[in-house]
């Protein structure tokens, strides 16, 4: 079982440029979310999904897109990568929200650098 | 709106003392509460969660965490620290939003443990 995945653990970009984080789990998890961590601000959420085909915004979408069409994949895209992207991204699923308390289980992160 | 909030960014502590990390959360309704680990370069690992019932929860790694409806806490201590409790540990909150419970994380505190 091997839980989150996400590809690659890091990549460098330069300003402009495009590219997809992948993250795909195994445990049928409906819900399945995009974060962002910076020092000093903790992890903020990017977009969420509920099931496939049904996204949404979380608090810092500007500069990425998702699209959800399978319950095991959820693909984040940087359309044109900027400095301010630099960061570590967590991908992290958990069951329906009929599973009270369920908690987030995370993949083991991205490092993305944009020069 | 919902908060979280990790008043310590750094706890320095001797192996073998006891540990006490703070979480305050701002939310109206009764919350789902986490606790998570990160050691370096690793994704986000639970420790324990709070949803109801008794108010002192036991979770792994011999941690456990007291919610205090009345001061809106949820601490985080452990008895006697081991040099592999090195880490930073983040507080989330389980709220509901527009059709979905958000997971909303605290900044981290990054916890040092002296030999």
């Amino acid at each position: 079982n091997a839980g989150v995945t996400q590809t690659p653990k890091f990549q460098v970009l330069k300003t402009g440029q495009s590219m997809t984080l992948q993250c795909a789990q195994d445990m049928n998890h409906e819900y399945m979310s995009w974060y962002r961590q910076d020092p000093g601000m903790g992890l903020r959420l990017i977009h969420y999904s509920v099931g496939a085909g049904i996204t949404d915004q979380g608090e810092v979408p500007n500069g990425y897109n998702v699209s959800r069409s399978t319950t095991e994949d959820f693909p984040l895209r940087l359309l044109s990568a900027a400095p301010s992207q630099t960061s570590v991204y967590f991908c992290a699923s958990r069951p329906r929200d009929r599973v009270r308390n369920s908690p987030l289980h995370f993949g083991n992160g991205t490092r993305l650098t944009v020069t | 709106a919902q908060s979280v909030t990790q008043p310590d960014i750094h706890i320095t502590v001797s192996e073998g003392a006891s540990l006490e990390l703070r979480c305050n959360y701002s939310y109206g309704a009764t919350p789902y509460l986490f606790w998570y680990v990160q050691s370096p370069g690793q994704g986000l690992q639970l420790l324990l969660k709070y949803f109801s019932g008794d108010t002192l929860v036991q979770g792994i790694k011999g941690f456990e965490a007291e919610f205090k409806r009345s001061q809106s806490s949820f601490n985080l201590r452990k008895p006697s620290v081991h040099w592999s409790d090195a880490a930073e540990y983040f507080c989330a909150v389980g709220a509901r939003g527009s059709g979905t419970y958000k997971y909303i994380f605290g900044t981290g505190t990054r916890l040092k443990v002296l030999a």
